[in-house]
């Protein structure tokens, strides 16, 4: 079973931060988070990663909480082409497999 | 750089029959897991290989196998289909290990009439 908490659905307006959050309240210290997302036919696409420093990349800003139980993914200005489904996934260090859950259904609206 | 690639990208096959499905890691990644992938689910483990090695198995019947071969390729093969197995089958390569990210391809989607 996936560590992890996403609520099923978000909508947000173009142009505005889209704000996904994550809890995995029973993270382990040698636990990363994941974040993948899988617009539609199409398989999914890796965004950013972190282990407990915020982190930031040219997709997307992950920000954790400093006990690690929670995590949220920004995009800073949402276009219609990030709609998709957005995936939370903790994983082990030493290339472990990917456990999804169900996701967030992102939809942003023109 | 190419990414990850995998072929057919559409299959329909009939209940009983075997399939093989094939998969090109990105350049230089030498570790292949396979997913499946129902309507409406997440993507769900299969196998990991790594050095031509089976380095992990989902819950899954002994009618899924794999392999990996010297180029670092793979194939998945599933054999007597059920309705069931009617899924979006993706392949996702990594470098060795650590906490490096896997990058998956389309997939194959896979129909069983």
């Amino acid at each position: 079973d996936a560590k992890t908490t996403q609520p099923p659905s978000m909508d947000c307006a173009e142009g505005r931060a889209a704000n996904l959050p994550c809890n995995h309240s029973t993270i382990s210290g040698n636990e990363y988070v994941y974040w993948y997302r899988q617009i539609h036919s199409q398989g999914p696409q890796y965004i950013i990663h972190g282990l407990k420093n915020n982190e930031t990349n040219e997709m997307a800003s992950l920000i954790i909480t400093e006990d690690r139980k929670s995590s949220t993914l920004i995009l800073p200005h949402a276009t219609l082409r990030d709609t998709a489904v957005y995936y939370c996934i903790v994983r082990r260090e030493g290339n472990t497999p990917l456990v999804f859950g169900k996701g967030t259904r992102l939809s942003v609206i023109a | 750089d190419a990414g990850v690639t995998q072929s057919p990208t559409h299959l329909i096959k009939t209940r009983g029959q075997h399939v093989t499905l094939r998969c090109s890691p990105i350049s230089g990644h030498k570790s292949v897991s396979w997913y499946q992938q129902v309507l409406g689910q997440g993507p769900q483990f299969i196998f990991q290989y790594y050095e031509k090695e089976e380095r992990g198995r989902g819950n899954f019947p002994d009618r899924f196998s794999a392999r990996q071969f010297p180029n670092y390729s793979s194939e998945l093969n599933v054999n007597a289909l059920l309705l069931g197995d009617s899924a979006l089958y993706l392949c996702a390569s990594s470098p060795t290990g650590g906490y490096q990210p896997q990058h998956f391809g389309d997939g194959t989607r896979l129909s069983i009439l």
